[in-house]
């Protein structure tokens, strides 16, 4: 099992640029998230998904779109790249069953963006 | 909405000593406490979880306790060595929040040899 998938590792955009940041996860689990991790910030949720066919805004959705294109797959869409969008994305993966449940979620290798 | 304050920001120990990170969160709905390790360059990992059921749980070398009076929680590490050296980041999950957790900002552990 590859666990979670992220593409590409690494990413510079030009200011206004467009680009969509892949993730795919292989464990057949149901909810996905994105995370950008800033120095001293620690992990911002920026959108979740608890199931194939939704999805839900975090603490920082400004700026990104999402789709939850099946079950497998979750990608991040920056549709006018800024200089404060430079980060370093995380896509993470869990198996929620219901709103009582507590499980780990396992993260991706990570997306290294540099806005210029 | 729930807020996770983490201290210290920076944690200097010498091999063999012990290491606490402490927590504090602010919504008295949480119930799911995990705490996650990033080693340079790495994805985070969960290293220890605890739900609020519970006071205390040990896995070898670490544990979490949690207080739900005081809404904090805390990680102890004992005997470190050289390749407990990380971030380390708590966070909790509010009731009912399909799974959505809030960070702490993290902690930089050195262990010295």
């Amino acid at each position: 099992n590859a666990g979670v998938t992220q593409t590409p590792k690494f990413q510079v955009l030009k200011t206004g640029q467009s680009m969509t940041l892949q993730c795919a996860q292989d464990m057949n689990h149901n909810s996905m998230y994105w995370y950008r991790q800033d120095p001293g910030m620690g992990l911002r949720l920026i959108y979740y998904s608890a199931s194939e066919g939704t999805t839900d805004k975090g603490e920082v959705p400004n700026g990104y779109n999402v789709s939850r294109l099946n079950k497998r797959e979750f990608s991040l869409r920056l549709e006018s790249a800024a200089p404060s969008q430079t980060s370093v994305y995380f896509c993470a993966s869990s198996e929620v069953l219901g709103l009582a449940t507590y499980n780990e979620q396992f993260f991706g290798p990570g997306t290294r963006l540099t806005v210029l | 909405g729930e807020n996770v304050e983490q201290h210290p920001s920076t944690l200097s120990v010498q091999e063999g000593d012990s290491a606490v990170i402490k927590c504090t969160y602010s919504d008295s709905a949480s119930n799911y406490f995990p705490w996650y390790k990033q080693e340079l360059g790495k994805r985070p990992q969960l290293i220890i979880d605890i739900r609020s059921n519970v006071g205390e749980k040990k896995d070898q070398r670490i544990a979490v306790t949690l207080n739900k009076t005081a809404k904090h929680f805390s990680l102890h590490i004992t005997e470190t060595q050289p390749e407990d050296s990380a971030v380390y980041f708590c966070a909790a999950k509010r009731r009912g929040s399909q799974g959505n957790l809030i960070f702490g900002k993290g902690t930089k552990l050195s262990v010295k040899p």
